[in-house]
């Protein structure tokens, strides 16, 4: 069975500082893989997703991330972050169903 | 193009009632997906509707059952509440035409209070 595991679960980063959010997986069979942005009182909304192709995929909001299949990897970045970017952010692999990892709470203090 | 929409946003029941979600999917969108969140966790997967049938379902007792309507509609239905089911209930609708590819649009959720 697949299933995600989200390293950290809150990254604490300074306005304009570059972040990395860790995302691994596992799963036995080939995998689409997701991320995903909760903002307070909200729904999730796609920030990006893996397919095929190049294993850098961009996104909304100047994110990308990098699909390691070696390295069952898909950690998610972002160069330079906003106070806009304070919210939950969650890597989802989709298998026979969406399964996603706990969450990690990005906090971007001034 | 309106976006996906839930109701209530907030609910309380008390234990052993029965409480009906309700979601309305983007126009066009034939797949719809319900997920409970708990607090702190990320989303599980429910069960999901094709075309009015259900086609996928998670680990979730027979008490959690859905339906899906022709006018991109959709109800999740639990009986017999526990106060484990307090949780925010997301619906996620998709085209339903490339499977597990699809990208899903999420409603903003159904925060259910059970005491």
């Amino acid at each position: 069975a697949q299933s995600v595991t989200q390293l950290d679960s809150q990254v604490p980063v300074f306005e304009e500082a570059p972040v990395e959010l860790r995302c691994n997986y596992s799963s036995s069979v080939s995998v689409y893989l997701f991320w995903y942005v909760q903002y307070p009182n909200q729904g999730l909304q796609l920030l990006l997703k893996y397919l095929s192709g190049s294993t850098l995929v961009k996104g909304i909001n100047g994110f990308e991330a990098e699909f390691n299949k070696s390295q069952t990897s898909f950690h998610l970045r972002k160069p330079s972050v906003h106070i806009s970017d304070t919210a939950e952010y969650f890597c989802a692999v989709s298998v026979d169903d969406m399964r996603f990892g706990a969450g990690t709470r990005l906090t971007v203090k001034p | 193009e309106t976006g996906v929409t839930q109701s209530p946003t907030h609910l309380i029941k008390t234990r052993g009632q029965q409480v009906t979600l309700r979601c309305s999917s983007q126009s066009g969108h034939n797949t719809v997906s319900w997920y409970q969140q708990a607090l702190g966790q990320g989303p599980q997967f429910i069960f999901q509707y094709y075309r009015e049938e259900e086609n996928g379902r998670g680990n979730f007792p027979p008490r959690f059952s859905g339906l899906q309507f022709p006018n991109y509609s959709s109800e999740l239905n639990v009986n017999a509440l526990e106060l484990d089911d307090s949780a925010l209930y997301l619906c996620a609708s998709s085209l339903g035409t490339s499977g597990r590819r699809d990208t899903q649009y999420f409603g903003p959720g159904t925060r259910l209070t059970v005491l």
